[in-house]
């Protein structure tokens, strides 16, 4: 198994670009959801999802859409980048449709620059 | 609200010494909590969790944290730091209800000397 692979690694986007990081996991995990990682703060969840066509909000939406067509992928996309929006991405999954005591899996990252 | 608070952002120890990490919970119904381990420009990796089983808890690479009701603490700790271990390290909590995501504390960075 590939476990939760995201690309691409890094990206560097000019104020007002649009694009999208890419997360695709291999373990028929229900649950997906995307973290920010910025010094000092920890993670902070931006969107997640409990299944295929299900998606919602976490603590720090604005800015960011998601969807969910299939199991696999969770695809996340800045609608217009500001420099804010300048930070690592990391994509995470786990098994039982987001139970607590789950083990999330976290991708390797998609570092971030917004000029 | 839960929250994660991590003592120390920086922690520095001498190879073959203690390892102690220490993050203080809240929540208002009893938690599961987690370490994650981040090398230099990785993921982040499971080291343990805890989800009620046992209060002392054993993980990955020789580490273990012990729940503590009565001081919200969980609290991580290895007898003898090798140099593989400095990285990043980060405690989370999670519910039962609502989001179900893991809430971070701000990360420690443990450093390892020779």
């Amino acid at each position: 198994n590939a476990g939760v692979t995201q690309t691409p690694k890094f990206q560097v986007l000019k104020t007002g670009q649009s694009m999208t990081l890419q997360c695709a996991q291999d373990m028929n995990h229900e649950y997906m959801s995307w973290y920010r990682q910025d010094p000092g703060m920890g993670l902070r969840l931006i969107h997640y999802s409990v299944g295929a066509g299900i998606t919602d909000q976490g603590e720090v939406p604005n800015g960011y859409n998601v969807s969910r067509s299939t199991t696999e992928d969770f695809p996340l996309r800045l609608l217009s980048a500001a420099p804010s929006q300048t930070s690592v991405y990391f994509c995470a999954s786990s098994y039982r449709g987001g139970g607590a005591s789950d083990t999330q899996y976290f991708g390797p990252g998609t570092r971030l620059t917004v000029l | 609200a839960q929250s994660v608070t991590q003592l120390g952002s920086h922690v520095s120890v001498s190879e073959g010494a203690l390892v102690l990490l220490r993050c203080n919970y809240s929540s208002s119904v009893p938690p599961y909590l987690f370490w994650y381990v981040q090398y230099p420009n990785q993921g982040l990796q499971l080291l343990l969790k805890y989800t009620s089983a046992a209060t002392l808890v054993k993980g990955i690479n020789g580490f273990e944290a012990e729940f503590k009701k009565s001081e919200t603490s969980f609290h991580l700790t290895k007898p003898s730091a090798h140099m593989s271990d400095a990285a990043e390290y980060f405690c989370a909590v999670s519910r039962d209800t609502g989001r179900r995501a893991l809430t971070f504390g701000s990360g420690t960075r443990l450093q390892v000397q020779p």
